[in-house]
Order: structure tokens, then sequence, then C-alpha cells
């Protein structure tokens, strides 16, 4: 079982629709990453939290400790939004940062 | 503010031989940070490096080395290439050398092929 899990793998929308992402994970943990892979491998790191919820834009992020449990939200999508998604996480007693597989989203016009 | 930069941008070489991987961190970083991205495949920590020294490593061979030079610049190496090194190679940078993964800004990453 990996140490982070993403889900869903691939998710399609239609231009507007209010897309969730979900990353939980395993470990004990100091931080977690969103971060926006688009086609050629060019990473965007969206968010770092430890704790509560951070928005910047359309987008939202929420992490719930107890739970192991984050969200990324995209509100309004636009078919620019097009990418996969990465949750990571950084593990508290490694010190090394773990990666989910990935959400493959497909937002449609 | 330039970003984070790597070179090459493609890199094609035959089993056995090495790799030599280039990244550039952004003026004022310190943190040097490399994954490998094999096709179908998630991101996996490689490396980090920080003031010139190797702070902690993946699950990886030790065929696979890097350094860090004193403008903050890294290497990574990869010897007796085997055809599953084939991935791309993204190097991140960070500013803060206290927390070991404060916020990463990463570069376009490297392709290799090994044929």
């Amino acid at each position: 079982k990996n140490e982070v899990e993403q889900s869903p793998q691939n998710l399609t929308a239609q231009e507007g629709e209010f897309i969730t992402i979900n990353c939980s994970y395993s470990v004990g943990i100091s931080a977690l990453h969103w971060l926006q892979q688009h086609p050629g491998g060019g990473i965007v790191s969206l968010f770092m939290l430890s704790s509560g919820k951070k928005k910047h834009g359309r987008l939202i992020a929420t992490i719930n400790i107890q739970e192991k449990h984050s969200s990324l939200h995209i509100t309004a999508s636009h078919p620019r939004d097009s990418a996969v998604y990465i949750c990571a996480v950084i593990n508290y007693n490694t010190d090394k940062l773990i990666f989910g597989t990935g959400t493959r989203l497909q937002v449609f016009p | 503010e330039a970003g984070v930069t790597q070179s090459p941008t493609h890199l094609i070489k035959t089993r056995g031989q090495q790799a030599t991987l280039r990244c550039s961190p952004i003026s004022g970083h310190t943190s040097v940070y490399w994954y490998q991205q094999a096709l179908g495949l998630g991101l996996q920590f490689l490396l980090w490096y920080d003031e010139g020294e190797e702070r902690n490593r993946g699950n990886f061979p030790p065929r696979f080395s890097g350094r860090q030079f004193p403008n903050y610049s890294s290497e990574l190496n990869v010897n007796a290439l085997e055809l599953e090194d084939s991935a791309l190679y993204l190097c991140a940078s960070s500013p803060d050398p206290s927390s070991s993964y404060n916020e990463q800004f990463f570069g376009p990453g490297t392709r290799l092929t090994v044929l």
C-alpha cells in the first residue's frame, strides 16, 4: 500500500464545475504539498500546508491532520486547469518527501 | 527573478555511459533537491543538498550521486546507465535551509533517455 494515496486517478469536468481532489496518507507528517504538473513535465508548487486551509485565487487546499487527509478544490474550473495534480508529504521521522501518484484532470470547454 | 534552470533539456545516452545533469537554483536559495519521474511512475525523491553538503538521500543505488557547488548550483551524476534510468529528472530549490522541505520551486526538468 502506498504511503500517499490520491483519488480519483483521473477526473474529467466541464468548464465551470467545482473540482475536488483528495489525498490520504498513512505516515506522520510535518507538512503537505500540492503540486501541479503540466504536459511536458513542468511542475508548479501550489500550496504547502501543515494545518487548516489555504486559498489562492480559485484554488483552495485543506488539511485535517487527525484524519490524515487533505483536499484540493478548484472553483469555476477552466480548461487551463487541465494538468496532473500531485500530493506530496514530508515524513516527520525521515524528513523525506513522499509523492502520491497524481490525479490527471481534464477540463473541457 | 529568474526561476530554477536545468540543463540540458534532453539527454540521450546508451547503457553503461554516464550522464551529468545540471541545476541552477533561484538566486538566494541554498537548498537544491533532485527528483526522478520515470514513465508511468510518480515522482521519487533522489537527493537533497544544502550549503554544499548532502542532507538526505532517497532509495536509489550509489551510482546516483551529485554535488553542490559554492554558488549553490548542483550536478546530478548517474553512472553505469541502465535502461530504467530513462526518466524526467526534476530539480527544485528552496530558500530555507532550516526546514528540510519548505516551499520548493521546480525547474523544467531534464529528460534522460537511455538506449
